[in-house]
């Protein structure tokens, strides 16, 4: 079965460059995840989606970042324009939800690498 | 104070060893726990989820104290493929929600 699919694998780009991260959940998972691991800070969530609609973007740093998902197979993860101390690892996680059963586990993606110069 | 906390480590542990990890977490509203491992440079993936009565899944057990608000982790007869850095999660919702994510703690396990 196909994981989670994120692309890019890696991205080096300069300051100021829009950057836009993609991620495709496990067909027939619900929620989608965005966190973002440094070593400074660990892994942080960033937002997520639960049925196509952001619940909680809590953890987005700033104006600069923006997410979507426009259908359940599809998420973007933008940073416009993309700073320095953006360079981390950016995972997408997706998960099913049911009704009122207990969490299930989520399933990360490989990640995306992002290094701003 | 840190919502979930971890032993700093890194824990060097000879092939054969008993490891335990220990996390605290400090939302007593919080419902669902999990371990999750993380090798170098890759995606973290679960290891176990933590029942209130604890669990057992081969060498690896899971406990959890809900009074004190602890969660540990116990590797017995370790193995140099448990290398990695361990992680503790935890959810305060039962459904839904969001997982926070402990700073992780790694292990070494040596010849």
């Amino acid at each position: 079965d196909a994981g989670v699919i994120q692309s890019p694998r890696h991205e080096v780009t300069e300051m100021g460059q829009e950057v836009t991260l993609r991620c495709k959940p496990i067909s027939g998972h619900n929620s989608l995840f965005w966190y973002r691991q440094t070593m400074m800070r660990g892994l942080e969530l960033l937002i997520y989606f639960n049925n196509n609609v952001p619940i909680d973007d809590s953890g987005m740093p700033e104006d600069r970042f923006s997410a979507k998902m426009p259908n359940a197979s599809f998420s973007t993860l933008k940073i416009q324009p993309s700073e320095p101390r953006d360079s981390a690892v950016y995972f997408c996680a997706s998960s099913l939800s049911r009704g009122q059963s207990p969490n299930q586990p989520q399933h990360f993606g490989d990640g995306t690498r992002l290094s701003i110069l | 104070r840190k919502e979930v906390e971890q032993d700093p480590g890194p824990f060097n542990v000879p092939e054969g060893a008993t490891v335990a990890f220990n996390c605290t977490y400090s939302n007593s509203a919080s419902q669902s726990f999990f371990w999750y491992r993380q090798d170098c440079r890759k995606e973290p993936k679960l290891l176990m989820s933590v029942y209130s009565s604890g669990n057992e899944d081969g060498r690896f057990t899971a406990q959890l104290n809900r009074a004190s608000q602890y969660i540990s982790l116990l590797i017995r007869d370790s193995k140099l493929s448990d290398s990695a850095t361990y992680l503790c999660v935890v959810n305060m919702a039962r459904v839904g929600g969001k997982l926070i994510f402990g700073q992780g703690t790694e292990l070494s396990v040596k010849p």
